[in-house]
């Protein structure tokens, strides 16, 4: 099945920073979703890119998906200690398949 | 609406023992599918099923591991004869339909400790 992987595996951040996380897959890919993680929780599904090059936001967060579909990104801007948990993106097939996630620590 | 229910939430079970983990799926929603995550780690698919079918069970272990989605009643998640590194938090979710166009809604997850 298609993979993805995630970088960074993890980042720390004062808080007010902006952040990035970047998926990558090494073949195209119909739609990509991204699911945050806080500590302890469940993945909650925040948003599914379809269309080339297209950009979604979401109060202090853009979501891009590239212009090939072959990668994303998710960048929060002045983060918030809210922010905190790890973020994972995947091919929205059926089933899922994640990449390991980008591990958020914002120090306040 | 209920979200996805997951029950237990904690498990504790002795090397040997067996799991049972049961998950809700949300109400209209027809497809369940298992994630295993090991502490520190990312999301591992484990299983799909629909209503009384397995669709796919490739990233299930060969032994000890079953699942299954009743035409009444949730789907369960059995793991016999648990050994320590089956430790881990298992997570359930659901989706009205397959294919790439649907979220999935995670339920709580349960934690399976064994020791």
């Amino acid at each position: 099945g298609q993979q993805v992987m995630q970088i960074p595996q993890y980042q720390h951040v004062q808080e007010g920073e902006d952040f990035t996380t970047y998926c990558n897959s090494s073949t195209t890919l119909s739609n990509i979703q991204w699911y945050k993680q806080r500590p302890g929780g469940h993945p909650v599904f925040l948003i599914q890119l379809v269309k080339s090059g297209e950009v979604k936001k979401q109060k202090r967060l853009t979501f891009q998906f590239g212009e090939a579909k072959k990668n994303s990104s998710l960048h929060i801007t002045a983060t918030q200690t809210t922010d905190v948990g790890t973020y994972f993106c995947g091919p929205g097939n059926t089933p899922l398949v994640f990449g390991k996630g980008t591990r958020l620590s914002v120090i306040a | 609406n209920a979200g996805v229910m997951q029950n237990p939430r904690h498990l504790v079970r002795r090397r040997g023992q067996e799991a049972r983990l049961r998950c809700s799926p949300m109400k209209g929603h027809s497809h369940v599918y298992w994630y295993r995550q090991l502490p520190e780690e990312g999301l591992k698919f484990m299983v799909y099923l629909q209503k009384e079918n397995i669709i796919d069970e490739s990233g299930m272990p060969k032994e000890r591991f079953s699942a299954e989605f009743p035409k009444e009643g949730p789907s369960i998640l059995r793991i016999q004869q648990v050994v320590r590194g089956d430790s881990a938090a298992y997570f359930c979710a659901s989706s009205p339909r397959a294919g790439s166009n649907y979220e999935q809604f995670f339920g709580p997850g349960t934690r399976l400790t064994v020791l």
